[in-house]
Formats: C-alpha cells, sequence, structure tokens
C-alpha cells in the first residue's frame, strides 16, 4: 500500500496569514491526489482533486500542486471558517489511502 | 444532487458483524462513471479507507481488513452496503459511506453524514 504523511500534524496561524501543508507519497502517484477539509462532527469535503483541481464552489484562496510524490495545499489568506483539519488522499492506486492529516488551529 | 445516507445498527458486541446500508438519492447508483466507498474514523482519529464498490460490482478492499469485509450493491433499491464481521472494539468509529462521481482518480465527492458504531460487550 501507498503511505501518505502529512506535514505538519498540526498548526497555529491567524486570519489573513498564508499557510501550507505538504503531503508526500511513499511512492509516485502522478497527479492523483485529492485533498479534504473537515470541521468536528462533519464529514469530510473535497476541495481539489487531481492535485491542482479546485472542487466547484471551493474559495479561489484554497491552490493545490505537486505532482509524482509531493504535494502542497495552499491556503492565501486564512478565513475564520477555514479552521479545520486537512486530509490528502491518494488515489493512483487502490487502496486510495489518507495521510494522517493536519489540523489548523487559531492563534 | 446526488445525497447518501447511512443506515443501520449503532451499537454490537464483540465479534458480532457489523451491516451498514447507503441509501443514495437523486440519481441511479449506476449512472456515468460514479463508484461508491466506505470510510471509516475513529474517535478524535484521521481517516481510513475501507473499500470500494462499482454498480457493476467490481470491489476492491483494504489491505489490513480485507479477510472481514464485504462491501455489495443492489441497483434495484439505490443501495450499497458495507459488512464487517468479528468485530472488536477497535472497529468502534463512525463510518462513513462516500462516493466519486467523475471516476476512481479524482476523489470522493459525495459524503454520508457517516454513522457511529460502537463496539462493547
Amino acid at each position: 500500500d501507498i503511505q501518505m504523511t502529512q506535514s505538519p500534524s498540526s498548526v497555529s496561524a491567524s486570519v489573513g496569514d498564508r499557510v501550507t501543508i505538504t503531503c508526500r507519497a511513499s511512492q509516485d502517484v502522478g497527479s492523483w491526489l485529492a485533498w479534504y477539509q473537515q470541521k468536528p462532527g462533519k464529514a469530510p469535503n473535497l476541495l481539489i482533486y487531481a492535485a491542482s483541481n479546485l472542487e466547484v464552489g471551493v474559495p479561489l484562496r484554497f491552490s493545490g500542486s505537486g505532482s509524482g510524490t509531493d504535494f502542497t495545499l495552499t491556503i492565501s489568506s486564512l478565513q475564520p471558517e477555514d479552521f479545520a483539519t486537512y486530509y490528502c488522499q491518494q488515489a493512483n492506486s487502490f487502496p486510495h489511502t489518507f495521510g494522517q492529516g493536519t489540523k489548523l488551529e487559531i492563534k | 444532487q446526488v445525497q447518501l445516507q447511512e443506515s443501520g445498527p449503532g451499537l454490537l458486541k464483540p465479534s458480532q458483524t457489523l451491516s451498514l446500508i447507503c441509501t443514495v438519492s437523486g440519481g441511479p447508483i449506476s449512472s456515468g462513471s460514479f463508484y461508491w466507498a466506505w470510510v471509516r474514523q475513529p474517535a478524535g482519529k484521521g481517516l481510513e479507507w475501507i473499500g470500494r464498490i462499482h454498480a457493476g460490482g467490481n470491489t476492491f478492499y483494504s489491505s489490513s481488513l480485507k479477510s472481514r469485509v464485504t462491501i455489495s450493491v443492489d441497483t434495484s433499491k439505490n443501495q450499497f452496503s458495507l459488512k464487517l464481521n468479528s468485530v472488536t472494539a477497535a472497529d468502534t468509529a463512525v463510518y462513513y459511506c462516500a462516493g466519486g462521481s467523475r471516476g476512481y482518480s479524482f476523489g470522493l465527492d459525495h459524503w454520508g453524514q457517516g454513522s457511529l458504531v460502537t463496539v462493547s460487550s
């Protein structure tokens, strides 16, 4: 199975900050990577698919990049509603493993 | 707009079989390139991918769970289901059903609200 490692595990930031979360795959997954946002008590919400494609309705402050084994999720200017946990998931080969998550907290 | 809803028992005893159903509304379960999946999340922990199925019945399971898990689809009822045998306390989690409308490589863009399953004697 492909292992997905996110860093950092948690990050504290302020409204208006730029934040970058990284995700590394244990082997090449091409561009087949998705990012999700999850708020407490809620189901995950797809933000980005195929590494850099923004899901419909997701604000433009979210962006994704990368290919192969190294990927990033960037939030250009944090808003109060962005404080949540973020997960990456490789969708190159089954099983479609998730990263362990990055908790974004208010500083 | 496709919507998903999990249903099933919330409390099980060790060694019993977990059975959950996901009912899909707003479109046929066999439409287009949709595929369907189960994901679970123990309290305070991350997401674990359990397995997936296509409307044609083709399945793939997590390496760690494949000896105990079965996912099936009932197109006549617009439902797919999860069975997990011989549960233990380690299987206590919120179980989500989910769907990917663009095909296997594009993530899961539809999710149920989640169903808490507790395993306790």
